[in-house]
């Protein structure tokens, strides 16, 4: 089983929609989860960054934690064709020197 | 805002040469990281640096591989002898101080080996 799976897409919607993405993890130690969005031939930007279980929303991108299911989400809401890109999963132990564990990425369209 | 640089933003070389990679992590941050993206796969760690020294490594990071911070800003991978399958973007990422996880990343590095 991998540490960390990620459906990889690529997911294609039209302008406007609600967008959902997804991780699964099997490490119950994880604590910080973490998105990214990677443009093309670019280096992977932070969106969102969370502690342990919950929600956070920041603007029209919300983050969810389930860390009973093992269980990530993403939500846009209102995408925009600047939202199209790959989005990243990724989780850690802790702070510190601790590496970051990527998902393999979902690939995201968002048609005008 | 704060970034990450690296240098340079794309390098060809010829199998069994020398590479360094630059990075110059964000000013104030203690925790350094090189990770390696080959195209169309996911991004994979490769080591992490703190106090001048390495905190942990991949089995990727093999003895081809080392990283220095040789002064108080850059922050170098050097491949001793690149094979065809180092191909890939590198990546350089840096973390502050205190117990949280996000880690900032640098816009890559391409490595061409031919």
């Amino acid at each position: 089983q991998k540490e960390v799976e990620q459906d990889p897409g690529p997911l294609s919607v039209p302008e406007g929609a609600i967008v959902s993405l997804n991780c699964t993890y099997s490490n119950s130690a994880f604590q910080y989860f973490m998105w990214y969005r990677q443009y093309s031939r670019k280096g992977p930007e932070l969106l969102m960054y969370t502690y342990s279980s919950g929600n956070k929303e920041d603007g029209r991108f919300t983050a969810q934690v389930d860390k009973s299911s093992k269980y990530i989400s993403l939500f846009i809401r209102d995408s925009q064709p600047s939202d199209s890109a790959t989005y990243l999963c990724a989780m850690t132990l802790s702070g510190g020197y601790q590496k970051v564990t990527f998902g393999t990425g979902t690939k995201l369209q968002v048609i005008p | 805002e704060p970034e990450v640089t690296q240098t340079p933003s794309h390098q060809v070389t010829q199998m069994g040469q020398e590479v360094i990679l630059r990075c110059v992590p964000i000013s104030n941050h203690l925790y350094f990281y090189w990770y390696r993206q080959i195209l169309g796969q996911k991004v994979e760690f490769l080591v992490s640096f703190y106090n001048n020294e390495i905190s942990e490594k991949s089995e990727i990071f093999d003895d081809q591989f080392s990283v220095e911070r040789p002064d108080g800003s850059n922050f170098t991978l050097k491949i001793r002898s690149t094979k065809l399958e180092d191909s890939a973007m590198y990546f350089c990422a840096s973390r502050g101080q205190g117990n949280t996880g996000e880690l900032f990343f640098g816009e890559g590095s391409r490595l061409t080996v031919l």
